[in-house]
């Protein structure tokens, strides 16, 4: 079974910076594309970001683009998401998805259940 | 960027009842066009894929259609469990552009 459990959420000030955990099991994680999605409070979603298998194909929303970074690590079945310069436009959960597709256009099959970032002072 | 709208943006319906939610991209998508169904407190479920794929496990009361820049998701007839929130998104071209939703609530 495919699990995704993200991690690192919590409450930061404006300005200051936080990183996500996802942890994968139940599927060959180097095999397939991971994402970012966010969902403000109330709010429909929003993709963040992408990373292909071999941390390749990196591409962001330009509404993060310079100031949040995908990475992976395969050897710890692990995503990642460093986020610096947080506002509060970027309060939301944020979801990890398995992609799966071709070509880099890709779907998620699977999610995990969210962590909540909150920016406030 | 590539836009995507949903229409309704809720609909009221009882259970039987036959629901149909529509996407349109703002330019052609080809057929990269995704399906999912969130529940309250809850992360989206992947329901249909590349616009008319069911995903593996999904109840065959669910059927998408379309292709180019106009799509459709229908429920054929409502069950309880099928009062969501439905979202539409586009895998053709970065950033992967989700549609603002379709509230399915009891009527």
């Amino acid at each position: 079974e495919v699990q995704l459990v993200e991690s690192g959420g919590g409450l930061v000030q404006p300005g200051r910076s936080l990183r996500l955990s996802c942890a994968a099991s139940g599927f060959n994680f180097d095999d397939y594309a991971m994402y970012w999605v966010r969902q403000g409070p109330g709010k429909g979603l929003e993709w963040v970001a992408g990373i292909g298998w071999n941390s390749g194909g990196i591409d962001y929303a330009d509404s993060v683009k310079g100031r949040f970074t995908i990475s992976r690590d395969n050897a710890k079945n692990s995503l990642y998401l460093q986020m610096n310069s947080l506002g509060a436009e970027d309060t939301a959960f944020y979801y990890c998805a398995k992609g799966i597709g071709s070509a880099g256009r890709d779907w998620f099959d699977s999610w995990g259940q969210g962590t909540l970032v909150t920016v406030s002072s | 960027d590539i836009q995507m709208t949903q229409s309704p943006s809720s609909l009221s319906a009882s259970v039987g009842d036959r629901v149909t939610i529509t996407c349109r991209a703002s330019e052609t998508i080809r057929s990269y066009l995704t399906w999912y169904q969130q529940k309250p407190g809850k992360a989206p479920k992947l329901l249909i894929y590349v616009a008319s794929s069911l995903q593996s496990g999904v109840s065959s009361r669910f059927s998408g259609g379309g292709s180019g820049t106009d799509f459709t998701l229908t429920i054929s007839s409502l069950q309880p469990e099928d009062f969501a929130t439905y979202y539409c998104q586009q895998s053709y071209s970065t950033p992967f552009t989700f549609g603002p939703g379709t509230k399915v609530d009891i009527k």
